[in-house]
């Protein structure tokens, strides 16, 4: 079973503060992806990586890929009460069939 | 173009009681996925079809749950006898192709409380 730890599970802070949270796995994914899902709604993807150490840049948002291709982290900067949300990780391997296995997800709000 | 459509959006049902939910994924998107995504929890995958066959059921509860996508396109996912432990959202996904790490584009889910 291919486990994705995520950390924080929850996380609050004032408007303006930075922050990174976590995705962690023993297992080696061809490609990880990080989506955001806001209440009511689906995730929508944000990022693809899918190079060890590859670093990608979203506005404020910067993801990076471990270099062994385990673990994943997402930095917020200067953080906004729209990033309120929760943010989910998940891995895929290209011997699975496009199948992806997500973790539980940080819950994130960011107070005006 | 339009997203993953699905209904109903919500849905009250008791226990032991049938369900169904629809789903129509972006026109032209070869694979479809079914989530159930548990309060707190992640999306778990438990059904994934590529036009109208199945890729991976290995945890859909096939005692109760069932899925069909016949033509290739639209899909309904069914739960007889639902169980309280099936409250939960429901979430169809679709993406263009097979491919690993493809982008998945999600419908808003549809949420059932068994009561």
């Amino acid at each position: 079973t291919q486990l994705l730890e995520q950390s924080p599970q929850f996380l609050s802070i004032q408007e303006g503060e930075n922050l990174t949270v976590y995705c962690n796995s023993s297992s080696v994914f061809s490609s990880l992806q990080w989506y955001r899902q806001e209440p009511g709604e689906g995730p929508v993807l944000l990022v693809t990586v899918v190079t060890g150490g590859e670093v990608k840049k979203l506005k404020r948002l910067t993801f990076q890929f471990g270099d062994a291709r385990k673990d994943s982290s997402l930095h917020i900067t200067a953080a906004q009460p729209g990033d309120t949300g929760l943010y989910l990780c998940a891995g895929a391997q290209n011997t699975n069939a496009g199948k992806s296995t997500f973790g539980d997800g940080t819950t994130l709000t960011v107070k005006p | 173009e339009a997203g993953v459509a699905q209904s109903p959006r919500y849905k009250i049902i008791e226990k032991r009681q049938s369900v169904a939910f629809w789903c129509n994924p972006i026109s032209g998107h070869a694979t479809l996925y079914w989530y159930q995504q548990i309060l707190g929890q992640g999306p778990k995958l438990l059904i994934q079809f590529q036009n109208n066959g199945v890729v991976d059921d290995s945890q859909l509860p096939k005692d109760r749950f069932s899925a069909e996508r016949l033509k290739g396109v639209d899909s309904t996912l069914k739960i007889q006898p639902a169980k309280l432990e099936d409250s939960a959202v429901y979430l169809c996904a679709s993406s263009l192709d097979l491919g690993f790490g493809d982008t998945q584009y999600f419908g808003p889910g549809t949420r059932l409380t068994v009561l």
